[in-house]
Order: structure tokens, then C-alpha cells, then sequence
């Protein structure tokens, strides 16, 4: 059965430090994994999709990697602003279109 | 550029009572999917639908809950007899090629 985990839970940094998020799974055999960002009460806003064929993915200041064989992926985002305080969720999708199935998320805050 | 869209935004309801949420998918749409999030849990999935049938349930699926595409850009989860336990943000959300975009979701409160 696939687990999800994100870790850390929760992280504070001061605007402007880079933000390193974690995601593990712990089955490999994965379609896509996808990035999204979540404000407290709103949907879910996607961010970033790595294919399995895909090492890592970029937009803007934000990038991601995905190694398959040690079942990881990490999100970086570059220079962080006060408006990056979001919580990120990955998840990941065995089949093309088959269910997302999602982490717990990391609940992030850029002080001034 | 498009969007998915999600009615209403907030429905309270009484125990027993069958609800009805709404989603609008993005338009060329084929693959559609309903989650929930149980306040503090993590997002869940409920059931994918696609070429007018269900694909795929989740085992919160029961009886209970039911999908439907009315016509050619509604896509409805029904709620029947709710429970206190069903009260969550029911998220909708569409895939073409891969990737799967969400709408803003519906909070639902059954007292």
C-alpha cells in the first residue's frame, strides 16, 4: 500500500532563505507526482508535475526533483516572500489518470 | 485560463438530509474526480469518472454517496442521508494529459 509522507510538518523562515520540502513514498512504481500549494480554507492550486520519466521540473522560482528508486521528491523554492506562507501538498498517481494520493503537507511561513 | 468551478462555496445541512455539490470541469476535460478533506486530515479520494461511468472508488464510496455528468458540463456528487462524519471540503477537480487541476471546493457542515 502507498504512504505519503512530508517532513517536515510545519517550517518558519525569514523572508528571502530558500525553502527545501521533503516528499517520500514508499511505492516507486509512480505515474506522475504533483506539487500544489494550499491557503487556509481554499482548493488546491497545482504547482508543478514531474513525470516518472522526469528528473525535476521548474517554474519560476520554484523546483522540483524526483528520484524513483529511493522513492523522493524535493520542492525548493528560491528567495522566499511572505507570500509563499502556504501549506504544500505532494501526491503522487500510479496511472495516468488514476487517483492522487497525498501527503500530509508542509505548513510553511516567510517572515518578514 | 479556465478553471474548475465548485457550487455553493459553503452548504449546512441537517443530519439525514441529501446534498448535492456542484462542479463545473474545465472544459476539454475527459477525467473527473471528487475528494474531501476532513478538517486537520489529509486530502482523500473519493471516486473517478470518466466516459460517463465511474472508473475507480475509494472504500468511503458507499452507497451512500453517488456521481453524475446531467449534461455536458456538470459533474455532481449526491450526498444521501449525511452523517456528522461527512462534513469536510469536497474538492472537485478535472484532468486531460496528466495532471490534475482543482477546484476551490465545497465546504460542507452537517449539524
Amino acid at each position: 500500500k502507498q504512504e505519503v509522507t512530508q517532513i517536515p510538518a510545519a517550517l518558519s523562515v525569514p523572508e528571502g532563505e530558500n525553502l527545501v520540502l521533503n516528499c517520500s513514498f514508499t511505492d516507486s512504481a509512480i505515474y506522475n507526482l504533483q506539487w500544489f500549494r494550499q491557503d487556509p480554507g481554499k482548493g488546491l492550486t497545482s504547482l508543478l508535475l514531474i513525470q516518472s520519466s522526469q528528473r525535476e521540473q521548474t517554474s519560476g522560482r520554484l523546483n522540483a526533483s524526483l528520484d524513483k528508486s529511493s522513492g523522493r521528491s524535493t520542492l525548493y523554492i528560491a528567495a522566499s516572500q511572505p507570500g509563499d506562507s502556504a501549506t504544500y501538498l505532494c501526491a503522487v498517481q500510479r496511472a495516468s489518470w488514476g487517483k492522487l494520493q497525498f501527503g500530509a503537507g508542509t505548513q510553511v511561513v516567510v517572515t518578514p | 485560463e479556465p478553471e474548475v468551478t465548485q457550487t455553493p462555496s459553503h452548504q449546512v445541512t441537517q443530519m439525514g438530509q441529501e446534498v448535492i455539490l456542484r462542479c463545473v470541469p474545465i472544459s476539454n476535460h475527459l477525467y473527473f474526480y471528487w475528494y474531501r478533506q476532513i478538517l486537520g486530515q489529509k486530502v482523500e479520494f473519493l471516486v473517478s469518472f470518466y466516459n460517463n461511468e465511474i472508473s475507480e472508488k475509494s472504500e468511503i464510496f458507499d452507497d451512500q454517496f453517488s456521481v453524475e455528468r446531467p449534461d455536458g458540463s456538470n459533474f455532481t456528487l449526491k450526498i444521501r442521508s449525511t452523517k456528522l462524519e461527512d462534513s469536510a471540503m469536497y474538492f472537485c477537480a478535472s484532468s486531460q494529459t496528466g495532471g490534475q487541476f482543482f477546484g476551490p471546493g465545497t465546504r460542507l457542515t452537517v449539524l
